[in-house]
C-alpha cells in the first residue's frame, strides 16, 4: 500500500481564518479523495481530485469553501476557508491503490476557535 | 444512493474471545467492493479486510473474517482471539465497482476489549 503524509497533524484555528492541509504520497496515483469526519461521526467525501483536472465535489460541498488543488500525481492540498467552529474535524486524503482498495493518510485535526 | 448501517454502536469482548460485528447496506447494483477500516485514537484509518460482491467465498485476513451474505445485503466482521489492540472504531464501507469510485461509510462500531 502507498505511504500517505499529511501536513499539519493537527491545528487550532480563528474562525474567519483559512488553512490549507497537504496531502503526499509515495508513488504516484490517479486517484485522491478528501473526507471529512465531525466529532463522533463517521466519514463523508467531501471531494475526488484528479491531475489535470477541476475536482469533483459531493453534494453540499462547494468549491468556494474547500478549495483543491492537485498539481501532480503525488500531491494535493486541502484548503477550509473563512473557517467556523462548525467546520472542526478530522480531515482525511486517501488514494486509491491496488485491487481497487483505498488507503488513507494519518489525518489533520482541526479546531476552529 | 447506496447507503451502508451498522445497527452497534459500541461492543464489548474479553480479550481471547470472539465478537461479530455487524453491517448491512443498501444498492441496486449487482457489483461492488465492501471494506472494513478500523480506526484506533491514533485516527488512522487502517484497512482490515476486503470483499468483492462477485466472490462467493468469503475473505479472510489472519484472526480477521466476514460473513457476506450478498442477497440478505449483509456483511458481517467476526474478529476471534480478540487482542488489546483490536480496540478501536470498526467502520463498515461501501464502493461501486463502476462510476463513483468514492466510498460510503457506516456510522462505526466502538469495540472494547476487556482484559
Amino acid at each position: 500500500s502507498a505511504v500517505i503524509s499529511q501536513k499539519p497533524s493537527r491545528d487550532i484555528c480563528q474562525r474567519g481564518t483559512s488553512l490549507t492541509i497537504q496531502c503526499q504520497v509515495d508513488s504516484q496515483v490517479t486517484m485522491m479523495f478528501w473526507y471529512r469526519q465531525q466529532p463522533g461521526q463517521s466519514l463523508t467525501l467531501i471531494a475526488t481530485a484528479n491531475q489535470g483536472s477541476e475536482a469533483t465535489y459531493e453534494s453540499g460541498f462547494v468549491i468556494d469553501k474547500f478549495p483543491i488543488s492537485r498539481p501532480n500525481l503525488t500531491f494535493s492540498t486541502l484548503t477550509v476557508s473563512n473557517m467556523s467552529p462548525e467546520d472542526s474535524s478530522i480531515y482525511l486524503c486517501s488514494v486509491q491503490g491496488a485491487s481497487d482498495t483505498q488507503y488513507f493518510g494519518p489525518g489533520t485535526r482541526l479546531t476552529v476557535l | 444512493a447506496q447507503t451502508v448501517t451498522q445497527s452497534q454502536p459500541e461492543m464489548s469482548v474479553q480479550e481471547a474471545e470472539t465478537v461479530t460485528l455487524s453491517c448491512t447496506y443498501d444498492t441496486s447494483e449487482s457489483d461492488y467492493y465492501l471494506f472494513w477500516y478500523k480506526q484506533p485514537p491514533s485516527r488512522q484509518m487502517i484497512l482490515v479486510i476486503r470483499q468483492e460482491a462477485y466472490k462467493q467465498q468469503n475473505a479472510t485476513e489472519n484472526r480477521f473474517s466476514v460473513n457476506f451474505q450478498k442477497a440478505a445485503k449483509s456483511f458481517s466482521l467476526k474478529i476471534s482471539d480478540s487482542q488489546l489492540g483490536d480496540a478501536a472504531m470498526y467502520f463498515c464501507a461501501y464502493r461501486s465497482a463502476r462510476g463513483a469510485q468514492k466510498l460510503v461509510f457506516g456510522q462505526g462500531t466502538r469495540l472494547t476489549i476487556n482484559p
